[in-house]
C-alpha cells in the first residue's frame, strides 16, 4: 500500500490564486481530514469527511474548500490564495479499530505552500 | 473548547539522559490519547496511542506515555534517548468516538552528543 499520498510536494502561489491539493489514499479509510502546520501552533483541523460525499469544517475552515467524491480522493481547494495561507498541509485517513470507537489516523508527506 | 498542553517547547537533552515530555488536555469525557513524532522534514508518525485498558502504553523505539485521568495528563518518557530521536513531538486529543484530533503546539527535542 502506498498509504496516503498527497500532490505536490511543494507550491508558490501568488495572491489572489486558486490551486488544489491533492490527497488519496489506498487503504479504504472511510474517514480523512486536512491539517494545517504553523510555527508554534501545532496541526490545527481545516476540514474533514467521514465518508464519501460527506464533509464538514473544522477549527480553521475559511478559505478552503473540500469535497469528497470517492473514498480514495480528498482534494483540498484554496479559492483565492493569502499570504496568512502559507503553511504546510498534512492530510490523514483514519479508520476505527475493529470493536473501538477510537480513531488512528495516518497522514501524508505533507504540502508546503507559499503565497507571496 | 477543548485544549492541549504541551508545556515544554524545546527541550535538550545529552545522549543517554531521560525524558519526559508533558502533555495535559481540558476535555473531561472518553478521550483517545496519541503521540507523533515528526523527524526534520518528514511527515507524522504514530509513536504510541491509549484507547482504554492499562494507562501505560508502550510505543515505538522505547517510547512509553502513562494516562493519569485524575490529573488530565498523557505524559511521554523514554528512560535513555539518542541522538536520533532529535524531532519534534507532538501529543494529540480525540474525543471518545469522534475522529477529529486536537494537537498541542508541539515540542521540539534535540539531543546532542
Amino acid at each position: 500500500n502506498a498509504g496516503v499520498t498527497q500532490t505536490p510536494k511543494f507550491q508558490v502561489l501568488k495572491t489572489g490564486q486558486s490551486m488544489t491539493l491533492q490527497c488519496a489514499q489506498d487503504m479504504n479509510h472511510e474517514y480523512m481530514s486536512w491539517y494545517r502546520q504553523d510555527p508554534g501552533m501545532g496541526l490545527r483541523l481545516i476540514h474533514y469527511s467521514v465518508g464519501a460525499g460527506i464533509t464538514d469544517q473544522g477549527e480553521v475552515p475559511n478559505g478552503y474548500n473540500v469535497s469528497r467524491s470517492t473514498t480514495e480522493d480528498f482534494p483540498l481547494r484554496l479559492l483565492s490564495a493569502a499570504p496568512s495561507q502559507t503553511s504546510v498541509y498534512f492530510c490523514a485517513s483514519s479508520y476505527s479499530p475493529s470493536g473501538s470507537r477510537a480513531y488512528e489516523q495516518y497522514f501524508g508527506p505533507g504540502t508546503r505552500l507559499t503565497v507571496t | 473548547a477543548q485544549s492541549v498542553s504541551q508545556h515544554n517547547h524545546h527541550v535538550i537533552l545529552s545522549e543517554a539522559a531521560s525524558l519526559e515530555l508533558g502533555c495535559n488536555y481540558s476535555y473531561g469525557g472518553t478521550v483517545n490519547l496519541f503521540w507523533y513524532v515528526q523527524y526534520p522534514g518528514q511527515h507524522l508518525q504514530l509513536l504510541l496511542k491509549y484507547f482504554s485498558g492499562d494507562p501505560l502504553v508502550k510505543g515505538i523505539k522505547g517510547f512509553e506515555a502513562e494516562f493519569i485521568k485524575s490529573k488530565f495528563s498523557f505524559n511521554l518518557r523514554k528512560p535513555s534517548v539518542q541522538w536520533s530521536d532529535t524531532a519534534e513531538y507532538f501529543c494529540a486529543v480525540g474525543k471518545g468516538g469522534g475522529n477529529k484530533l486536537t494537537f498541542g503546539t508541539g515540542t521540539q527535542l534535540k539531543v546532542e552528543l
